[in-house]
């Protein structure tokens, strides 16, 4: 069965620090995975998504993820985080029959 | 722009209530999803629907029943609600051009059962 771990609950990072919020996933095919954001008492938006082609992904917000087939992961970055990206991320990867499978989530927090 | 939105931000309902959420799309999406989201467990998968008057159990379908009447609409029952089903609901749709489409999603439904 699918499945993704996000394995930090919470990331604390100053403003101006870069970021990597991780992400591994278990499919037995080639897999699609997304990155989306929710901020406070808000849905979630996507960020960026991986469907094939190059493994490096560019995405709003500055945002980019990287695809790692030997190591399972699709790891989101930031060079710069800024206070207003202080949010919960998921993870997330296309299982059959246009469903997602989510992780639990990071809740990053951004300190001035 | 892509719009999905849910019929209530906050909604507070007692024990026993039958209890209705809804979900309208613009986009003439195939696709449509509820999921519940709690702390630490991420967003887990309801009931969704490929098609009018079609309907599929996800992973936690217990407890609650859907209906699609009309492609935009898709509605989520909590026939007799129940304290564990306080919870944030979650709404998405997609389409079912290409192999695996974006899941849009609307602003979310938080509920509280007394």
């Amino acid at each position: 069965a699918q499945s993704v771990t996000q394995p930090d609950i919470h990331i604390t990072v100053s403003e101006g620090a870069s970021l990597e919020l991780r992400c591994n996933y278990s499919y037995g095919a080639t897999p699609y995975l997304f990155w989306y954001v929710q901020s406070p008492g808000q849905g979630l938006q996507l960020l960026l998504k991986y469907f094939s082609g190059d493994t490096l992904v560019q995405g709003i917000k500055g945002f980019e993820a990287e695809f790692k087939r030997s190591q399972s992961s699709f790891n989101l970055r930031k060079p710069s985080v800024h206070w207003s990206d202080a949010a919960e991320y998921f993870c997330a990867v296309g299982a059959r029959g246009n469903k997602l499978v989510f992780g639990a989530g990071t809740i990053l927090r951004v300190k001035s | 722009d892509v719009k999905v939105t849910q019929s209530s931000r906050y909604l507070v309902k007692r024990t026993g209530e039958k209890v209705f959420l809804e979900c309208v799309q613009d986009m003439d999406h195939e696709n449509m999803f509820w999921y519940r989201q709690d702390p630490g467990l991420g967003l887990r998968l309801i009931y969704f629907s490929y098609d009018v008057k079609m309907k599929e159990k996800g992973d936690i379908p217990e407890g609650y029943s859907v209906s699609r009447e009309k492609k935009e609409r898709f509605s989520l029952i909590l026939e007799s609600a129940s304290t564990n089903q306080t919870s944030m609901y979650l709404c998405a749709s997609s389409t079912l051009v290409g192999t695996q489409e974006t899941q849009y999603f609307g602003p979310g439904t938080r509920l509280l059962v007394l």
